[in-house]
Order: C-alpha cells, then structure tokens, then sequence
C-alpha cells in the first residue's frame, strides 16, 4: 500500500527566505507526483504536477523536483511572502488501468507560516 | 461554472441522520473524485466516477456510504446513519478526462456528526 510521508510538519520562516518541503512515497511505480495547496477552510489548489518521466516542473516562485527511483520530490519555494502561509500537499497517482491509476494517495501536509 | 461547486458547505448532522452531499463539478469534466479529509490529515480517497459509470468505490469506509452520478454530471454523496467517526471535510474533485491529469478541487462540506 502506497505511503506517502511529509516533512516537516510545520515550518515557519520570515519573509524572504528560500525553502524547501519535502514528500517521500513508498512505492516508486507512480504516473506522476502533484503538489496542492490548502487554505484554511477552503478546498485544494493545485501547484504543479510532475510527470513520471520528468524530473522536475517550475512556475514562477515554485520548483518541484521528483526522484522517482528513491521516492522523493521536493517543493521549492524561492523568496517567501506571507500569501505562501498555507498548508502544502503532496500526492501520488499510482500506475495501473483507468479505474484504479484515479486515486490520489496524499500526505499529511506541511504547514507553513511565513511572517513578516 | 468557474470551477468545482460543493453544497452544502457546512452541516451538522444528529448521529443517526442520513446526510447528502452535493458536488457541481466542472462542466464537461468526465471524471469526477470524493475524498475524505480529517482534521489535520490529507484527503482520503473515497470513489471515482467516469461520466456516470462508477469505476472505483474502493475507499468508501462502510456500506452507509453511497454516491452516484446518475447523468454523469452532479454527484451525490450520502452518508446513512451518521456516526460521529463520519465527522470531516468531505471534498470532491473533478478533472478533464481520466487518469494522469490535474484534478480541481471544490471547497468541501464540513460535516459533523454530534
């Protein structure tokens, strides 16, 4: 059964710093990795998605980097704001036919506070 | 619409009361997702729909849960019998066509049971 692992927990930084959030995954037969963020109160908002055959995917601030052989991605975040302050979700979609390659498996999340 | 819609956004529900869910998934998305997410936990699958044909349902806890989309467009998740275990955000999720594409995700009802 795939698991989904992230660390750390919580994390808060000031204004301006680069960080790094980290998702690891048990089973590395994955279609691809995707990076959400959540809101208090509000549903997901999808960051990135990283194909399994890609290593890693960029948009604006983020960069999300994917090691499949050794089940890990990273998260990226360059010149941190307060509008970051969020909770980050990874998940993994698994390979397999149309029925059961749909389910996301999600991580626990990292919450992040950045402050000014 | 704009995006993924979800009904009620709250609801407090008696243990023991049926409960329905609704979700307005974005128009012309074929596949469409509940999950299941606890206070301070990731989402938890729950069942998957493509158009009206539901090809997962591998995730729903007990057989008090049922969903259904019957014209492949608005799903319906109902929950008979609640328990207080039942209590957390419910989300659903929609996407384009089938598996390895990004799913959009409404806000959720938080559901709970007293």
């Amino acid at each position: 059964k795939q698991e989904v692992t992230q660390i750390p927990a919580a994390l808060s930084v000031p204004e301006g710093e680069n960080l790094v959030l980290n998702c690891s995954f048990t089973d590395s037969a994955i279609y691809n990795l995707q990076w959400f963020r959540q809101d208090p109160g509000k549903g997901l908002t999808s960051l990135l998605l990283i194909q399994s055959s890609q290593r890693e995917q960029t948009s604006g601030r983020l960069n999300a980097s994917l090691d499949k052989s050794s089940g890990r991605s990273t998260l990226y975040i360059a010149a941190s704001q307060p509008g970051d302050s969020a909770t980050y979700l990874c998940a993994v979609r698994p390979l397999g036919n149309t029925g059961t390659a749909s389910k996301l498996t999600f991580g626990t999340g990292t919450r992040l506070q950045v402050t000014l | 619409g704009a995006g993924v819609s979800q009904s009620p956004r709250y609801k407090v529900a008696k243990r023991g009361q049926d409960v329905a869910l609704r979700c307005d998934p974005i128009s012309g998305h074929v596949s469409l997702f509940w999950y299941q997410q606890a206070l301070g936990q990731g989402p938890e699958f729950l069942t998957y729909f493509q158009n009206e044909a539901q090809l997962d349902k591998s995730g729903l806890p007990s057989d008090r849960f049922f969903a259904e989309r019957p014209e492949g467009s608005v799903s319906t998740l109902k929950i008979q019998r609640t328990q207080q275990e039942d209590s957390a955000v419910y989300l659903c999720a929609s996407s384009l066509m089938t598996a390895g594409e990004t799913q959009y995700f409404g806000p959720g009802t938080r559901l709970l049971v007293l």
